[in-house]
């Protein structure tokens, strides 16, 4: 069975800094991985995934996340964020387990970027 | 294009009565799939359909949750009696690839309060 740990809930920041969200999975086998991006009174919107090649991947509004296997780990980066990145992240493993892709979700990270 | 919609958005109904939610997919999607959100929790899959067959059901948490696709478009998930633990933000997702790798649109979410 895999899991995902978000360790933190929530994460403050001010505008423009950097910031980090730490994603660590635990899986038998080979995964693919995902993180999404919730605004508020919105859906799910898909960051960036992770499927397979190059480990740094590159997603929408400058986000990106290193897949790093001997960690088992795939945090979540911006070098500068603003205002409107407020909003809650979540990071999803999937593997085929069971005949599915049906990925696991982490409890979700709340980053609240202040002025 | 319309994304994934889910209604109502909000329903407090009390221990005991039933509840109905509704989630349209984009249009040609095959694949639906409705995931649950306990508050401060990880998101749980539920079920996913394939047209109007329920492809995975294992989410399900017990018989008191009922979900239908009929004629593989809108889906339905019925709720009853409904209990207290059943509160949670419901969410519906819709993909078009057949792999389940196919990226997921996910709608608003249900917020269900049961009292």
């Amino acid at each position: 069975a895999q899991s995902v740990t978000q360790l933190d809930s929530q994460v403050p920041v001010f505008e423009e800094a950097p910031v980090e969200l730490r994603c660590n999975y635990s899986s038998s086998v080979s995964v693919y991985l995902f993180w999404y991006v919730q605004y508020p009174n919105q859906g799910l919107q898909l960051l960036l995934k992770y499927l397979s090649g190059s480990t740094l991947v590159k997603g929408i509004n400058g986000f990106e996340a290193e897949f790093n296997k001997s960690q088992t780990s795939f945090h979540l980066r911006k070098p500068s964020v603003h205002i409107s990145d407020t909003a809650e992240y979540f990071c999803a493993v999937s593997d085929l387990s069971g005949g599915s892709y049906i990925p696991t979700f982490g409890r979700g990270t709340s980053l609240i970027v202040h002025p | 294009e319309a994304g994934v919609t889910q209604f109502p958005s909000h329903s407090v109904i009390e221990k005991g009565q039933t509840v109905t939610l509704r989630c349209d997919p984009i249009s040609g999607h095959d694949n639906l799939y409705w995931y649950r959100r306990v508050m401060g929790k990880e998101i749980k899959f539920l079920l996913h359909f394939v047209k109007e067959s329920k492809q995975d059901e294992s989410g399900m948490p017990n018989n008191r949750f009922l979900a239908e696709r009929t004629g593989g478009t809108y889906s339905t998930l019925k709720v009853q009696p409904a209990e207290l633990e059943d509160s949670g933000v419901y969410f519906c997702a819709s993909s078009l690839g057949t792999s389940g790798l196919g990226e997921q649109y996910f709608g608003p979410g249900t917020r269900l309060t049961v009292t």
